[in-house]
C-alpha cells in the first residue's frame, strides 16, 4: 500500500495556472479511474473537488480540472485566487481493495 | 444536508483500547458505504479502513490489520472504529467519510470534522 507520489508544493501568482501532479502504479492510478483530489484549508476537514479522474461535484469551481496519463493523474487549477491556498491530495483506489492517498502538495499564491 | 460527527476520540496507553463513533444525519444511511481516514499531527492523510453499506464488506490498512475493527450499526445511523492493541503512531485526528455509493471502490465524498487520537504512555 504505498504511498501516490505528489511534489511537496507549487505555487503561482493570482490568475495563474497550477498542475499537481500524483503519480501511482500499475495497482493504484494504473487500473481504475477511481482517481480522486481533494482540497484541505489549515485547521479544516479535506473536501472532495475531482473524482473518477476528471468529474466536479457540484458548486465545485469549473477553474479545478483533472486528467490522467497512464500511472499519473493531474489536477490542475486555471485562474489562480487567493482562497486556492490549501493542501491537495490526490487518492487512488487500488487492486487490493483499498484506497491509498498521495503526500498531499501546498498550494500557495504568491 | 449529510451530515457526520466523530465522537470517542481522547488519550490512549499503548497498548490499551478506544472506540470511535461517527453518527450520521441528512442521508439514507444505509445506502452508502463508510470509511475511517486518518491524519497524525502535521502529516498527510492515510486511508484506515472501509465498510460496505450493508456492512458485510470490510477493508483494512496493512497497518491496521487485525489491530483495528470497522462496524456499522444500520438501524442507529452509526459507524465505528473498534481500536484495539493502540500504538503511539496511532496518533492522529481520525475523520469519517462517506462514500458515493454502497461500496467502498467508489468514491468518498462527505468528511466529519474529525476526532482526535492520541497514545500515549
Amino acid at each position: 500500500q504505498s504511498a501516490l507520489t505528489q511534489p511537496p508544493s507549487v505555487s503561482g501568482s493570482p490568475g495563474q495556472s497550477v498542475t499537481i501532479s500524483c503519480t501511482g502504479t500499475a495497482s493504484a492510478i494504473g487500473s481504475y479511474n477511481r482517481v480522486s483530489w481533494y482540497q484541505q484549508p489549515p485547521g479544516t476537514a479535506p473536501k472532495l473537488i475531482i473524482y473518477e479522474v476528471s468529474n466536479r461535484p457540484s458548486g465545485v469551481p469549473d477553474r479545478f480540472s483533472g486528467s490522467k496519463s497512464g500511472y499519473t493523474a493531474s489536477l490542475t487549477i486555471s485562474g489562480l485566487q487567493a482562497e486556492d491556498e490549501a493542501d491537495y491530495y490526490c487518492s487512488s483506489y487500488t487492486s487490493s481493495a483499498t484506497w491509498v492517498f498521495g503526500g498531499g502538495t501546498k498550494v500557495t499564491v504568491v | 444536508e449529510a451530515q457526520l460527527l466523530e465522537s470517542g476520540g481522547g488519550l490512549g496507553q499503548p497498548g490499551g483500547s478506544l472506540r470511535l463513533s461517527c453518527a450520521a444525519s441528512g442521508f439514507t444511511f444505509s445506502a452508502y458505504a463508510m470509511t475511517w481516514v486518518r491524519q497524525a499531527p502535521g502529516q498527510g492523510l492515510e486511508w484506515v479502513s472501509g465498510i460496505s453499506g450493508s456492512g458485510v464488506t470490510t477493508h483494512y490498512a496493512d497497518s491496521v490489520k487485525g489491530r483495528f475493527t470497522v462496524s456499522r450499526d444500520n438501524s442507529k445511523s452509526t459507524l465505528y472504529l473498534q481500536m484495539n492493541t493502540v500504538r503511539v503512531d496511532d496518533t492522529a485526528v481520525y475523520f469519517c467519510v462517506k462514500h458515493r455509493s454502497a461500496v467502498v471502490g467508489d468514491p468518498f465524498d462527505i468528511w466529519g470534522q474529525g476526532t482526535m487520537v492520541s497514545v500515549s504512555s
